[in-house]
């Protein structure tokens, strides 16, 4: 089993809904808590990312962390055509080694 | 500022050639790590320099793989020989800060090279 589970979809939504995606880990020692965001042939790039348990929001979107559950959450609001792409959730160690979520491909239809 | 520059960003070779990708991190920054991305398997770390000493290899899947960093500018990964099963997009991040301290700094990805082993 892995330690960061991720539904890779892909998740079709049209434009201006909202997108929910999710994580779950089991390693309790996980720290800090991120979200990539990867275009089709693209590197990696960083969206978010939160250390405690709570909301953090940047403009559309919101990152969201229960740590009790082991769950960690991204919203992206009024979701545009260019929010297309994969979501990879990450989750580091106190040494920052990074454990990937299986990404979940969006598509926001116009 | 250029980025993480990775070269070549295609290759194809056939199997039992050897293969060495580069990697060029971002100026100042003094962590490295080299993942692999496929479909089956998603984006793993493979390996894991601070300061250009290896930190973390537990990623490496087998003695064909071998990475280096001769200096706080390049690094090399190698695949000798190559397999069919090797064939994945493979990127290298760089991070300015060491292990604890640095530990919720951006990784910046390069663009990755696409591996095609026939």
């Amino acid at each position: 089993q892995k330690e960061v589970e991720q539904d890779p979809g892909p998740l079709s939504v049209p434009e201006g809904a909202i997108v929910s995606l999710n994580c779950t880990y089991s390693n309790s020692a996980f720290q800090y808590f991120m979200w990539y965001r990867q275009y089709s042939r693209k590197g990696p790039e960083l969206l978010m990312y939160t250390y405690s348990s709570g909301n953090k929001e940047d403009g559309r979107f919101t990152a969201q962390v229960d740590k009790s559950s082991k769950y960690i959450s991204l919203f992206i609001r009024d979701s545009q055509p260019s929010d297309s792409a994969t979501y990879l959730c990450a989750i580091t160690d106190s040494w920052g080694k990074l454990q990937f979520g299986a990404g979940t491909q969006v598509v926001v239809t116009p | 500022d250029a980025g993480v520059i990775q070269s070549p960003r295609h290759e194809v070779t056939e199997m039992g050639q050897e293969v060495t990708l580069r990697c060029k991190p971002i100026s100042g920054h003094n962590s490295l790590f080299w993942y692999r991305q496929t479909m089956m398997r998603g984006l793993e770390l493979l390996i894991y320099f601070n300061n250009n000493v290896p930190i973390d290899d537990s990623g490496m899947p087998e003695d064909r793989f071998s990475a280096k960093m001769p200096n706080a500018s390049f690094s090399t990964l190698k695949i000798q020989p190559s397999e069919p099963r090797d064939s994945a997009v493979y990127f290298c991040a760089s991070r300015l800060g060491g292990s604890a301290s640095g530990s919720h700094n951006e990784q910046f990805f390069g663009p990755g090279t696409r591996l095609t082993v026939l």
